[in-house]
């Protein structure tokens, strides 16, 4: 059963700390991405990578990091640099950019501080 | 001015409406559309992809391209209560070898009975 998942559904982060969300596909995919979800702001893109160790910054990179070990792994560490952490957090994959590769999104991380 | 806009509703309609959702984009060298289809703390799922103008139907939804006034839609027939979710429009380009996904800021729809 091919799919994104990412764990886990819920995390707590302390004042000060950091936290890391995992993200990984059996999709086959190149290309990898996370985005931050407010309301009402849409989804923002934080890193995305095409390959395995190389990763770019997106439109909100601040405060996060992010590595690619694995094809299959993205993993997201927010820093306690971050100070407005609150949100929910969606991982994406898609095969490298072609004829309209599409995104396909991991069922979410809800990130509440403490 | 955003690169892409949408309505955040709340859109409420009865069981078995036609619902009309709408976004424009600015950026004219879009040419690949997606609707997202997103249940409360889900993540998005793809509903419908188009390229360039014209219309695409599957079942009950049809997507519709306007590039001439930069203007997406997708519209849903005979709704039902389980079409109640957010619907983010995003627009399709590239950088370097991954796509980059340009996002609205979704329309919540709620399907009365």
């Amino acid at each position: 059963d091919g799919g994104i998942t990412q764990s886990p559904k819920y995390l707590f982060r302390k004042e000060g700390q950091n936290v890391t969300l995992s993200c990984e596909q059996n999709l086959n995919h190149d290309a990898m991405y996370w985005y931050r979800q407010d309301p009402g702001q849409g989804l923002r893109l934080i890193y995305y990578s095409q390959i395995v160790n190389d990763f770019q910054k997106g439109d909100i990179a601040e405060g996060y990091s992010v590595s690619r070990e694995k094809k299959e792994s993205f993993p997201l560490t927010v820093t306690s640099a971050q100070k407005n952490p609150t949100a929910f957090y969606l991982c994406a994959s898609s095969g490298l950019a072609g004829l309209g590769e599409t995104q396909y999104f991991g069922p979410g991380t809800r990130l509440l501080v403490l | 001015q955003k690169e892409v806009e949408q309505d955040p509703g709340p859109l409420s309609v009865p069981e078995g409406a036609i619902v009309s959702l709408n976004c424009t984009y600015s950026n004219s060298a879009f040419q690949y559309f997606m609707w997202y289809r997103q249940y409360s703390r889900k993540g998005p799922e793809l509903l419908m992809y188009t390229y360039s103008s014209g219309n695409k139907e599957d079942g009950r939804f049809t997507a519709q391209v306007d590039k001439s006034s930069k203007y997406i839609s997708l519209f849903i027939r005979d709704s039902q209560p389980s079409d109640s979710a957010t619907y983010l429009c995003a627009t399709l380009g590239y950088t370097g070898t991954a796509s980059k996904l340009t996002f609205g800021t979704g329309t919540r729809l709620q399907v009365t009975l």
